[in-house]
């Protein structure tokens, strides 16, 4: 059973940091890992997929890597800004029709 | 392209009452997710259509949850009835194909059983 961590649960960095998010998962057959943007009272917005075959995968000042056989993910944001402030998701399917198991989320907070 | 949409956006009702919430995916997209938030838990998968078919269901948690996908285009999540533990956001997604395709999420509906 995949199982999807995220650590820290919360952070906050100064306008201008790079920001480090983490995610952990315990399948390393896993076909893909999706992360997602959540602003509060708003839905998910998807900001990468990175596909099993993939190391990572870059959008803007994003970049996703995945490491099948450490079982981590991560994203990095470049140049942080306070419109990055929102909640952070990872998930990866169970199974091959895309049952998604997510993590907690990291809440980030960007200061001025 | 629409996105994802949801309606109601908020949903308030009392213990007993029944509540239905609607999904239109993305047009062309066969596979449509149902997932739910309940207050300081994880978002959990509730189950899975591939056109009209119900492909997974096991994440629904009991038998009051009734979903439906008419015509294999938009979704309804019936609660009926309603319970105080029912609470939370509930999100619909839908992609191309299954689990190698990318997800995009509707903006939940938030439901208050009081």
């Amino acid at each position: 059973k995949q199982e999807v961590t995220q650590i820290p649960a919360a952070l906050s960095v100064p306008e201008g940091e790079n920001l480090v998010l983490n995610c952990s998962f315990t399948d390393s057959a896993i076909y893909n890992l999706q992360w997602f943007r959540q602003d509060p009272g708003k839905g998910l917005t998807s900001l990468l997929l990175i596909q099993s075959s993939q190391r990572e995968q870059t959008s803007g000042r994003l970049n996703a890597s995945l490491d099948k056989s450490s079982g981590r993910s991560t994203l990095y944001i470049a140049a942080s800004q306070p419109g990055d402030s929102a909640t952070y998701l990872c998930a990866g399917p169970t199974d091959s029709w895309g049952k998604l198991q997510f993590g907690a989320g990291t809440q980030v907070v960007v200061t001025p | 392209e629409a996105g994802v949409t949801q309606f109601p956006s908020h949903s308030v009702i009392e213990k007993g009452q029944t509540v239905t919430l609607r999904c239109d995916p993305i047009s062309g997209h066969d596979n449509l997710y149902w997932y739910r938030r309940v207050m300081g838990k994880e978002i959990k998968f509730l189950l899975h259509f591939v056109k009209e078919s119900k492909q997974d269901e096991s994440g629904m948690p009991n038998n009051r949850f009734l979903a439906e996908r008419t015509g294999g285009t938009y979704s309804t999540l019936k609660v009926q009835p309603a319970e105080l533990e029912d609470s939370g956001v509930y999100f619909c997604a839908s992609s191309q194909e299954g689990g190698w395709y990318e997800q995009f999420f509707g903006p939940g509906t938030r439901l208050t059983v009081l």
